[in-house]
Formats: structure tokens, C-alpha cells, sequence
């Protein structure tokens, strides 16, 4: 069974910077493109970046570019966001989602990891 | 960017009741349609891809239908663990994008 743990939120200044850490399981990770999704409080859902299996491809939102970076390291399995100068408007429950293939074109997504939450505030 | 809008934003239904929810895209995007059931605190589960194919492990009485631009997810003989927020999403065109959500409450 897929399984993806997120770690790293926290509480951080604004401008400051923050790397969400996504741990999976349960699949042949390398082959399934991987996508970030955050949530604010009670709002609705957001796309916001995905990574390719192979990691040749990448996608970022405009509410993300030039502020953020997707890679992984499929050694380890894990996927990261790295994202600076970081905006009270990031506030939100972050999300990694597995891809249901290798590229992340015309595919969607199925599994959900549980999130974690970043909270921009001074 | 596609806009999905979810129609109603939220429902009011009973144990047993049969609901409908839709999502309009505004360009057609094929049948490349999801749908996601979250509950409070939890996060997303995906219940539908493709518009209309149920994922693995989700019960049929949930199913999902349409193509272009107009879609539907229906709700069968709903229980109790059913009520939830529902969200459609495109993956046609980047960015992809999600509807509103539709917030299914006990009557």
C-alpha cells in the first residue's frame, strides 16, 4: 500500500524559508510523478507544483515561481519542497500526492500523504 | 487557467438519499475529471479518475460521469461516513485547478 509521510512545516517569519520533506512507501517510487497540493484554513484546494518520476520535469503555480523548488532523490524516496520568502498567504496545510504515472501530464493523482502545516507569521 | 465550479457549493441530504453534485469546467478538458472526498482535519481521498472510474478500494455507490466540459459525481443510499466535502479537479491543462467544493450535510 502507497503510503507518503510529509514533514518540515512549522512556524517561520515572513520572508524566511522552509524545505517540506516527503517520505513514501509501499511503491516503485521513481516511477510515479509526485505533486504538492496545500490547503489554507478553510479554504479549498490548490495546486501548486509537481516532479516527473525520472525528475527531468518539473511544474510550478505562478503563486510559486521563482520562490520554490520540487526535486527528489529517488535513492531515498523522498521528495522535497524547498520554498523561500515565505508570505503570510502561504499559511496552509501542505499536501505531497502520489501521481498515478511516471509523468505527471494527463495523469492525475491518487494518494494523499496527511500533510503538514507551515504557518508564516512574526 | 481553467475555472471547475462546483455546483451547489453545499447539500443537505438524508441517510438513504441519492445525491448529485457537478462540476462545469469553462473549456472542455476531456474526461480527464477527479474526484476527492475530505473529511474534517483529514486529508483528501480520491474516489474517481478518469470521470468516471472508481479507484481502487472505494465503494460503488459512488460514481461519476460526463466529458468535455460538464461532469457529475452521484452519491448513492448515503451513510453517515459520506458526509464530507467534495472537490472535482482537471488535469487536462496546466495549472490544474479545483473546484470550490460541495459541503454535504446531515439534513
Amino acid at each position: 500500500e502507497a503510503q507518503l509521510v510529509e514533514s518540515g512545516g512549522g512556524l517561520v517569519q515572513p520572508g524566511g524559508s522552509l524545505r517540506l520533506s516527503c517520505s513514501t512507501s509501499g511503491f516503485t517510487f521513481y516511477s510515479y510523478a509526485i505533486h504538492w497540493v496545500r490547503q489554507a484554513p478553510g479554504k479549498g484546494l490548490e495546486y501548486l507544483s509537481a516532479i516527473s518520476g525520472n525528475g527531468g520535469s518539473t511544474y510550478y503555480a505562478d503563486s510559486l515561481k521563482g520562490r520554490c523548488t520540487i526535486s527528489r532523490d529517488n535513492s531515498k524516496n523522498t521528495l522535497y519542497l524547498q520554498m523561500s520568502s515565505l508570505r503570510a498567504e502561504d499559511t496552509a496545510v501542505y499536501y505531497c500526492v502520489k501521481g498515478r504515472g511516471i509523468s505527471f501530464y494527463y495523469s492525475g493523482m491518487d494518494v494523499w500523504g496527511q500533510g503538514t502545516t507551515v504557518t508564516v507569521s512574526s | 487557467d481553467i475555472q471547475m465550479t462546483q455546483s451547489p457549493s453545499s447539500l443537505s441530504a438524508s441517510v438513504g438519499d441519492r445525491v448529485t453534485i457537478t462540476c462545469r469546467a469553462t473549456q472542455g478538458i476531456s474526461n480527464y475529471l477527479a474526484w476527492f472526498q475530505q473529511k474534517p482535519g483529514k486529508a483528501p481521498k480520491s474516489l474517481i479518475f478518469a470521470a468516471s472510474s472508481l479507484q481502487s478500494g472505494v465503494p460503488s455507490k459512488f460514481s461519476g460521469s460526463g466529458s468535455g466540459t460538464d461532469f457529475t459525481l452521484t452519491i448513492s443510499n448515503l451513510q453517515p461516513e459520506d458526509f464530507a466535502t467534495y472537490y472535482c479537479q482537471q488535469y487536462n491543462t496546466y495549472p490544474y485547478t479545483f473546484g470550490q467544493g460541495t459541503k454535504l450535510e446531515i439534513k
